[in-house]
C-alpha cells in the first residue's frame, strides 16, 4: 500500500480564496483523521471520521472551516474563505477499526500522511 | 480530563550519548501510550505503543519506553544516538472514540 496520500503538498493562496485539502486514507481503514500543526498550538485534531460518518468536529476552528468523506477512499478538508492564520502543516491520518484484547478495547496505529503546508498571504 | 505533557521542548545530544525524552500522562483509566517521531518535513512516524504487559516497550530504530504507573510517565529512551535521530519527537496518549491526545513534542537536536 502507498501510505496516506495527501494533496497538493503546498498551497500558497490569497486571503479569501477558497482552499481545498484532499486525502486518501489506506485501503481497509476505518477511520480518518485531520490534524493541524502549528508552532503556537502543536498537533491539533479538528475532526476525524469511522466509516465516513464525521464523528467528533470540535477541533473544527470554525465554520470557515468544513470537512467530507464522500467514500472509504476519499476525504477532503475545505477552508472558506482563508485567512492568514490558517497557515499550517495539515495532515491526514487513518487507522483500523480498534479491536478487543479481553474486555479491553485496543487502539490501532494511526498511519499519517506527509501532510499539506498551507500559506495563506 | 486527559492531557500528555513533555517538559522538554528542546534536548540537544551528542551523537552517541544517550537519550531520554519524558512524557506524563493525565487520565482517568489505563492507559494507550504511544511515540511518535517527526523528521522534518515529514509526517508522524510510529516508534512504538504500550497497551498492556510488560512496561519496558521495544521500538524501531533502536528505541524503548517505560511505562510507570506510579509516576504517570511514559519515558522514551536510547542508548546511543546517531545524527539521523534529530527530530520532533511527541507521546499520544489513546482516549474515546480511537482517537490520540498528543503532547507539545520535544525536538531533538543532535551535535555530531
Amino acid at each position: 500500500d502507498a501510505g496516506v496520500i495527501q494533496s497538493p503538498r503546498h498551497e500558497v493562496t490569497e486571503m479569501g480564496q477558497e482552499v481545498t485539502l484532499r486525502c486518501k486514507p489506506i485501503s481497509g481503514h476505518d477511520y480518518l483523521f485531520w490534524y493541524r500543526q502549528t508552532m503556537m498550538r502543536g498537533l491539533e485534531l479538528l475532526i476525524y471520521f469511522n466509516n465516513n460518518v464525521p464523528i467528533d468536529d470540535s477541533g473544527m476552528p470554525e465554520d470557515r472551516f468544513s470537512a467530507k468523506m464522500p467514500n472509504a477512499s476519499f476525504s477532503t478538508l475545505k477552508i472558506q474563505p482563508s485567512e492568514p492564520r490558517d497557515s499550517a502543516v495539515y495532515f491526514c491520518a487513518s487507522s483500523d477499526k480498534p479491536g478487543l484484547a479481553g474486555a479491553r478495547r485496543t487502539y490501532n496505529e494511526q498511519f499519517f500522511g506527509p501532510g499539506t503546508r498551507l500559506t495563506v498571504l | 480530563a486527559q492531557s500528555v505533557t513533555q517538559p522538554d521542548i528542546h534536548i540537544t545530544v551528542s551523537e552517541g550519548a544517550s537519550l531520554e525524552l519524558r512524557c506524563n500522562y493525565s487520565y482517568g483509566a489505563t492507559p494507550y501510550l504511544f511515540w511518535y517521531v517527526q523528521s522534518p518535513g515529514q509526517g508522524l512516524q510510529l516508534l512504538l505503543k504500550y497497551f498492556s504487559g510488560d512496561t519496558l516497550v521495544q521500538g524501531i530504530k533502536g528505541f524503548e519506553a517505560e511505562f510507570k504507573r506510579s509516576q504517570s510517565s511514559f519515558n522514551l529512551r536510547k542508548p546511543s544516538v546517531h545524527w539521523s535521530d534529530a527530530a520532533e519527537y511527541f507521546c499520544a496518549l489513546g482516549t474515546a472514540g480511537n482517537k490520540l491526545t498528543f503532547g507539545g513534542g520535544t525536538r531533538v537536536l543532535v551535535k555530531p
